[in-house]
């Protein structure tokens, strides 16, 4: 089975701009999550979608949003950039809604100059 | 937010050593405590799993050790390997929170030939 993959891999963006990230889960798979991945930080929960239907939010103002597809692929996008959204955006998929076993893809990095 | 504090930040082991990690959570409504192992360039991959009916699991050279009254849990590498090196991520999951998953910071493990 094909793992969770991302698309692009790599971004390089400039302030005020937007951006769309995309998610194919694994096969069969349909909850998607969303984690941002920064030094600081660490690994913080973006959202959850489940049959095309946000779940569950993190603590993240909304320029931060998302949309799934009846396919269950996953897009996340982010309006107006700022500098502190560089980071590395994590998705992961899961069998079931809540699924506790969440397999990541390898990520998106996203600077912002 | 409810918080996981990881322990050490970074941890250099020789080859053929015990890797010790650690993780204390601050609220008891958490059902699910994962590990997750990161090499760069790669998205997070889960390891090894607890939940808190059960005081320790065991999967191959991984351990986890779970003290519910502490609130605390830890991985332990035995025969720790090169390949081994990687940073290693605890979460726990809020119950009822479907499936949003709280990080600690992650410890940087090197092992040394």
């Amino acid at each position: 089975k094909a793992g969770v993959t991302q698309t692009p891999r790599y971004l390089i963006k400039t302030r005020g701009q937007q951006v769309t990230l995309s998610c194919s889960p694994i096969s069969g798979h349909r909850s998607v999550s969303w984690y941002q991945q920064t030094p600081g930080q660490g690994l913080q929960f973006l959202f959850e979608y489940f049959s095309e239907t946000q779940r569950n939010k993190g603590n993240f103002p909304g320029r931060f949003s998302g949309r799934q597809f009846s396919n269950s692929r996953s897009e996340m996008n982010v309006s107006t950039l700022e500098l502190g959204d560089s980071a590395l955006y994590l998705c992961a998929s899961s069998a079931r809604q809540g699924g506790e076993t969440q397999y990541f893809g390898p990520g998106t990095r996203l600077l912002v100059l | 937010q409810q918080q996981v504090k990881q322990s050490p930040q970074s941890l250099i082991v020789q080859k053929g050593g015990i890797s010790i990690i650690n993780c204390a959570y601050e609220n008891t409504a958490f059902d699910y405590f994962p590990w997750y192992q990161q090499f760069p360039g790669k998205g997070p991959a889960l390891l090894i799993a607890i939940r808190p009916d059960v005081s320790e699991k065991k999967e191959g050279r991984f351990t986890i050790s779970f003290n519910k009254s502490a609130k605390q849990f830890s991985l332990h590498i035995m025969d720790s390997q090169p390949g081994d090196s990687a940073t290693y991520f605890c979460a726990a999951r809020e119950v009822g929170s479907q499936g949003n998953l709280i990080f600690g910071k992650g410890t940087k493990l090197s092992v040394k030939p």
